[in-house]
C-alpha cells in the first residue's frame, strides 16, 4: 500500500496558484518526499523533492510541515500545460518505491 | 542527451507468449527500475537493477524477470503472458554511486504499451 494519501482530483483556474496536499503520517526519519507528475500519454516527470526544509525550483515549491507528516506542492501560476496526475512518494534507501493513485489536476481556462 | 529511451513503443502479444522490453538509461545513470502501470492506476514497482544485479523487487511473480548489461541498459522479460499483463511498462533510471536503494531523482522513459489478446 502507498504510504501517502492525496485527494483524487483538484481543479484550479489558469494563472492562479495551486496547492496540492499530501499526507504521510507514517513517514520515517530517512524518507525523502518526492513529487512527480504524469502528463497524458507520457511517463512520469520529476518535479521536486525534499527532506525537512522547504524547497524551491523552477517548476514548483515544496512546503514540508514541521512534523513532516504532510507536505504541499505549490504551483505558483498554473497553466493549461500543468494539467496532469501528481504523485507524492516517500523514498528511502531501504524500501521499494510505491506510487499511489495521485491527484488528477484539472486546469480551467 | 537522449534521456531514457524504451523500445518498442507498442507491442501486441497473445496469451502464453513471451515478451522482452528494452530500456536505455539516461547518460551517466547506473540504476534502472521497471514499473507496470495499468489504466487509471499509478505505476507499480516491479524491480530495480544496479551493477547488473536485481537489488529490489516488488510483488510480481517470477514470470517477470530482468537483466542489466555492462552498459547499464536493461531488459524486462515476461513469460506466459496473461490478459492482466496488458499495461504501460515504464523504465526509470537514476544515479546511485553508493550501495543501497537510490533516493535520487528518477528519470522515466515514455513507456512501452503492451496489449495481450
Amino acid at each position: 500500500d502507498a504510504k501517502t494519501t492525496q485527494p483524487n482530483s483538484m481543479e484550479s483556474n489558469e494563472e492562479e496558484p495551486v496547492h496540492l496536499p499530501c499526507n504521510h503520517s507514517t513517514i520515517s526519519g530517512t524518507d525523502y518526499i518526492h513529487w512527480y507528475r504524469q502528463l497524458p500519454s507520457q511517463g512520469p516527470e520529476y518535479v521536486i523533492h525534499g527532506l525537512t526544509s522547504n524547497v524551491n525550483n523552477r517548476m514548483a515549491s515544496l512546503a514540508i510541515a514541521e512534523d513532516r507528516k504532510s507536505s504541499t506542492l505549490i504551483l505558483h501560476r498554473a497553466t493549461l500545460r500543468d494539467a496532469a496526475v501528481y504523485y507524492c512518494i516517500l523514498m528511502n534507501r531501504d524500501d521499494k518505491i510505491i506510487f499511489g493513485k495521485g491527484t488528477r489536476l484539472h486546469i480551467l481556462p | 542527451d537522449a534521456g531514457v529511451t524504451q523500445s518498442p513503443t507498442h507491442l501486441i502479444k497473445t496469451r502464453g507468449q513471451q515478451v522482452t522490453l528494452r530500456c536505455s538509461p539516461k547518460s551517466g545513470h547506473d540504476t534502472v527500475s521497471w514499473y507496470q502501470q495499468a489504466l487509471g492506476q499509478g505505476p507499480q514497482f516491479i524491480f530495480q537493477y544496479y551493477e547488473e544485479e536485481e537489488r529490489q523487487r516488488g510483488n510480481f511473480p517470477d514470470r517477470f524477470s530482468g537483466h542489466q548489461f555492462p552498459n547499464y541498459s536493461s531488459e524486462l522479460n515476461v513469460n506466459a503472458l496473461l490478459l492482466g499483463d496488458s499495461a504501460l511498462y515504464l523504465c526509470a533510471s537514476s544515479y546511485d554511486g553508493l550501495a543501497g536503494t537510490s533516493t535520487d531523482t528518477q528519470y522515466f522513459g515514455p513507456g512501452t504499451r503492451l496489449t495481450v489478446l
